[in-house]
């Protein structure tokens, strides 16, 4: 299956300020590209579907312009969280479809907002 | 709608004892239905797929599902658990969404091994 980077793994930043997750698609081209959040203990929230060359299709109750998504190219997509705030603070995980229904996930990226 | 219910939060096994960790869905149509593992702080990694044909699947990891209609089941098995696969396990399944293929996934069921 893809293998899927993600950058930073680990992130601190002060409320108040942003931080963008890259999320890199190292062998595959993915058209599409998800972006999830993963709360202690829990599942994993799909936050939203990022396509290559178009607008992210956000789920109900995300905020698109606080969770800002681009994938600008067949390789890349990016997550950026504006203004964070303490209850940002999460781990969030990107996925690379590919064929039907697989995904294949990155390492993830855990962000404290202090 | 789907859903995926995994109706066990955590379950505990000595190693080298046998594994048997459940999955229900609910889904209209012939279901596309995965099983992952997430270990802490790690992405997840697929371990089987079903699709469609022989009922049981073979995965990674020695890891095994069988796939039954009429239970609407796709359980995950294990002869002989490793102190390994200690980790956090997650089914789900395959269906059309806003605008792509997603996967709905279900709460997760925690896997300890003891020695």
């Amino acid at each position: 299956g893809a293998v899927v980077s993600q950058h930073p793994s680990r992130v601190i930043c002060k409320s108040g300020t942003s931080v963008k997750i890259e999320c890199r698609s190292l062998d595959f081209q993915a058209t599409t590209m998800f972006w999830y959040r993963q709360f202690p203990k829990k599942s994993l929230m799909l936050m939203a579907t990022s396509n290559e060359g178009s607008k992210a299709t956000y789920e109900q109750g995300v905020e698109k312009d606080k969770f800002l998504i681009n994938h600008a190219s067949l390789t890349l997509s990016t997550l950026t969280v504006t203004s964070a705030h303490p209850e940002d603070s999460s781990f969030y995980i990107c996925s690379v479809l590919q064929g039907a229904y697989e995904q294949y996930f990155g390492p993830g990226t855990r962000l404290t907002v202090t | 709608a789907q859903s995926v219910t995994q109706p066990d939060i955590h379950i505990t096994v000595s190693e080298g004892a046998s594994l048997e960790l459940r999955c229900n869905y609910s889904y209209g149509a012939t279901p596309y239905l995965f099983w992952y593992v997430q270990s802490p702080g790690q992405g997840l990694q697929l371990l089987l797929k079903y699709f469609s044909g022989d009922t049981l699947v073979q995965g990674i990891k020695g890891f095994e599902a069988e796939f039954k209609r009429s239970q609407s089941s796709f359980n995950l098995r294990k002869p002989s658990v490793h102190w390994s696969d200690a980790a956090e396990y997650f089914c789900a399944v395959g269906a059309l969404g806003g605008s792509a293929r997603q996967l709905t996934f279900g709460s997760g069921t925690q896997l300890t091994v003891l020695p």
